[in-house]
């Protein structure tokens, strides 16, 4: 078990720019979830799989915002012409089958300029 | 609305004081608690939960937390802290297995310094 990854851990980029993180989930982690953190402030939830399927997405998911998990394994968060307020960590958790923990990975730290 | 109220924003304690971390909670059915915490730079660590059964919940590194129902609350405590304690803390609730809520809604955080 190597816990959830995700890549990069840090992203800079320039307003209007698109951006795509990465998520490896834990394995055989059939649940999948995105979050986002700004400063000072708790995750708040994004999106969610269950395997590849996209089962839930919050109102905060704009349309300039996309997630896959194509084949049930790891998943991708797209921005699309990124926006200052974008700036935030985002988070990709993890549950198992029959479990109702979910486990966080390190993040990924995007600023937009 | 289901939400989660964590109503110290900063808290100071001495090194070897203990430690009591307030959490008040919202939710429509029985929920989920959980207390994750996170360190500059780290991800979030689950530190406890509760499901069901003893109110009283053990977690690691020493930490534990009692589920009152009739307060809507799940504070978290310590008798003796540690420098190393130093972090943010969230209060988490989610939903249960096969419910419809799955996610976890945190509360806004708390941020513990250590006084040496």
């Amino acid at each position: 078990d190597t816990g959830v990854s995700q890549d990069p851990r840090h992203k800079i980029t320039k307003r209007g720019q698109n951006v795509t993180f990465r998520c490896d989930p834990i394995s055989e982690h059939n649940r999948l979830y995105w979050y986002r953190q700004t400063l000072g402030q708790g995750p708040e939830f994004l999106t969610y799989f269950q395997n590849e399927a996209q089962l839930e997405k919050s109102r905060l998911l704009s349309d300039r915002f996309s997630a896959e998990r194509p084949k049930g394994s790891f998943s991708t968060l797209e921005i699309q012409r990124t926006e200052q307020g974008d700036s935030a960590m985002y988070l990709c958790a993890s549950r198992p089958t029959g479990g109702d923990t979910q486990y966080f990975g390190p993040g990924t730290r995007l600023t937009v300029l | 609305a289901q939400s989660v109220t964590q109503p110290d924003i900063h808290i100071t304690v001495s090194e070897g004081a203990s430690l009591e971390l307030r959490c008040n909670y919202s939710y429509g059915a029985t929920p989920y608690l959980f207390w994750y915490v996170q360190s500059p730079g780290q991800g979030l660590q689950l530190l406890l939960k509760y499901f069901s059964g003893d109110t009283l919940v053990q977690g690691i590194k020493g930490f534990e937390a009692e589920f009152k129902r009739s307060q809507s609350s799940f504070n978290l405590r310590k008798p003796s802290v540690h420098w190393s304690d130093a972090a943010e803390y969230f209060c988490a609730v989610g939903g249960r297995l096969g419910s419809s809520a799955s996610k976890i809604i945190f509360g806004s955080g708390t941020r513990l310094s250590i006084r040496p």
